[in-house]
């Protein structure tokens, strides 16, 4: 158990619909990560949130957004569903004092019909 | 593009040989180099890292082998074992503390008893 936490675990919805994600990241850790996983695809940053705020943003689309709320949990809203943003996406936490040992959560899969 | 690459999406071994998985890079500014471990259902777990000022790191039956001026690292698990069948995940970064990492496709391990 890495201590990140993730809901849902599964989600499916339809095309055009909008999904929340949720994590909590591990007791103490500031930094949150979002990453997606496709089929065939490695793991793609989408975006990264310290202490509440926005610090780095990788291959997210704009149709996605997220935000890190006073409690350090976090929650990735994904709109305008279409198929190919069916994938596993994974939220991960670090406190930034043990290098780049990122602890990523079980995944959330998000199926979209 | 793909900065961090897996070219061999699988590899099969018989239990008590070694495994060799590779990874390579493209871009020079990569300085600390991670490996992951991923099993399914489950999020990437961390394994070994190394920085660019070894050449070398062994964890018990792991062993990371960078080589710099090919781009190149492996990670080596001699003897392997049932247990380390998973999908293998090379990730790196620009700098330790970074603000994300990049990962490779992976590659799917499995070790045959």
């Amino acid at each position: 158990d890495s201590g990140v936490t993730q809901t849902p675990k599964h989600l499916i919805t339809a095309t055009g619909q909008r999904v929340t994600l949720r994590c909590s990241p591990r007791s103490g850790d500031l930094s949150v990560y979002w990453y997606q996983q496709s089929l065939d695809q490695g793991l793609q940053f989408l975006i990264q949130y310290y202490n509440g705020e926005e610090r780095a943003k990788g291959n997210i689309l704009e149709r996605f957004s997220a935000q890190q709320f006073p409690d350090l949990h976090s929650e990735l809203n994904l709109s305008s569903l279409e198929l190919g943003d069916s994938a596993l996406y994974f939220c991960a936490s670090t406190g930034g004092t043990v290098g780049n040992t990122i602890y990523f959560g079980e995944g959330s899969w998000l199926t979209v019909v | 593009d793909q900065q961090v690459k897996q070219n061999s999406p699988s590899l099969s071994v018989q239990e008590g040989r070694i495994s060799i998985l590779n990874c390579d890079y493209t871009n020079s500014m990569f300085d600390y180099f991670l490996w992951y471990k991923k099993y399914p259902a489950e999020g990437p777990t961390f394994l070994i890292s190394i920085s660019s000022i070894k050449d070398k790191n062994e964890d018990g039956r792991f062993t990371v082998f960078l080589n710099k001026s090919a781009k190149h690292l492996s990670l080596h698990i001699v003897p392997s074992q049932p247990g380390d069948s998973a999908v293998y995940f090379c990730a790196a970064s620009a700098r330790r503390g970074a603000n994300n990492l990049f990962f490779g496709t992976g590659t799917r391990l499995t070790v045959i008893p």
